[in-house]
Order: structure tokens, then C-alpha cells, then sequence
């Protein structure tokens, strides 16, 4: 059981540059997010999908796109990349986003702009 | 809106140590509350959690209680080891919005 995969690891932009941030789950859950850790910021969450076809955005949605057609993938798309988007992604999934589940973290996306 | 206050860090102890790292929070409805740790390059795992007031999540060593009077649920742990340096994030969920709120973490480094 891999739980909650991510890739790549680390990641090195130029700025206007995109890209994808790959994020799997095996774990037939439901509700699936991403997160971005930034320096005494704690995490905070960019867009989460409560099922396929379903994605609503987070706290901080400027400058990402996702799109859901699978229960398992959820991919964040990076438009125009930009030295602000420094930081560390993680993807979480649960069985339903409801208050008494527990979230399933990946082991992140460190991603760099220049 | 919800919010997590925890105690700033860094928190540097020494083995066998007892560890209390403060949380507070503000949220509408009646939340569950979460403890989350990160290991050194690592993603976030789950600690503890409790769902309901005067629940005591507890795992490893570490217990918080969840404390509806006082918005409280910190963290405690008797006798802490190296092992346990990492930075501990603690978390809600409220109501119909279905996301984590975190605090800003702390930093605990255990000394041999």
C-alpha cells in the first residue's frame, strides 16, 4: 500500500516557466488537497477536491490550476511560474474531508524559482 | 474564521526531558483537532487526534486533551528521546469547510 505518492521530489524553475506537480493516492479516497509549506507559515491550502470531476480552491489558489478526472490523481499545475511559488508542496488525501477524518500527507514537492 | 496559535519555537530539550508545546485555537462549530509531526525531509504524519471535547488523543509517549473551556489542546510528553526531534504542527478542522488549519509549527530538538 504506497498511500500518498508525489512527484518530483525537488524541482528547479525559471520564472514564466510551467509545469505539473503529480500527486497519487491508492487509498480509494474521496477528498484530496494541496498544500504549500512556506517558512513559519505553517501549511496552507492551495485548491481540494471532494470526488472526480470536483475541485474547489483553498486559501491561496492565485496562480494554480487542478483538475480531478481520476479518484486517484490530482495534479496542480503551475501556470506561469513565478520566484514567489518558492516553496514545499504536499498533497493529502482522506476518505471524505469530513471533521473526524484523518489526513494522509505525501512526502512533498521541494520547488525552486528563479 | 479558524485560526491555531501555537507556542513559538525553537524548543531545544534535553533526553528524558518532559515536553509541553502549547496550542490554541478559534473555530466556529465544534472542531476536531489534530497533531501533526514532520520529520527531518519528510511530509506530515499524523500524531494524535481527538474529535470531541475532554478527548484524549494519545500515541508514542505524547497526549493532548482536548480542552472546549479554555481553546486549548497541547501537547505532553513525559520523557522525551533524540528520536523525537522534529517539528510538531497542530491542526483543526471545523464545520463544512473541510480543510486543515495550521499552526506555524514548533521545532523541538532533543540532546543526547
Amino acid at each position: 500500500n504506497a498511500g500518498v505518492t508525489q512527484t518530483p521530489k525537488f524541482q528547479v524553475l525559471k520564472t514564466g516557466q510551467s509545469m505539473t506537480l503529480q500527486c497519487a493516492q491508492d487509498m480509494n479516497h474521496e477528498y484530496m488537497s494541496w498544500y504549500r509549506q512556506d517558512p513559519g507559515m505553517g501549511l496552507r491550502l492551495i485548491h481540494y477536491s471532494v470526488g472526480a470531476g470536483i475541485t474547489d480552491q483553498g486559501e491561496v489558489p492565485n496562480g494554480y490550476n487542478v483538475s480531478r478526472s481520476t479518484t486517484e490523481d490530482f495534479p496542480l499545475r503551475l501556470l506561469s511560474a513565478a520566484p514567489s511559488q518558492t516553496s514545499v508542496y504536499f498533497c493529502a488525501s482522506s476518505p471524505s474531508g469530513l471533521t473526524t477524518d484523518t489526513q494522509y500527507f505525501g512526502p512533498g514537492t521541494r520547488l525552486t524559482v528563479l | 474564521g479558524n485560526s491555531v496559535t501555537q507556542m513559538e519555537g525553537p524548543v531545544t530539550l534535553s533526553e528524558e526531558a518532559f515536553l509541553t508545546i502549547n496550542c490554541t485555537y478559534t473555530a466556529t462549530g465544534y472542531p476536531s483537532l489534530f497533531w501533526y509531526v514532520q520529520y527531518p525531509g519528510e511530509g506530515l504524519q499524523l500524531l494524535l487526534k481527538a474529535t470531541k471535547a475532554d478527548d484524549k488523543g494519545s500515541n508514542k509517549g505524547f497526549e493532548a486533551t482536548y480542552r472546549k473551556e479554555t481553546t486549548s489542546f497541547h501537547l505532553e510528553k513525559g520523557s522525551v528521546q533524540v528520536s523525537d526531534s522534529a517539528v510538531y504542527f497542530c491542526a483543526l478542522i471545523s464545520g463544512s469547510a473541510r480543510q486543515l488549519t495550521f499552526g506555524s509549527g514548533t521545532q523541538l530538538t532533543v540532546l543526547p
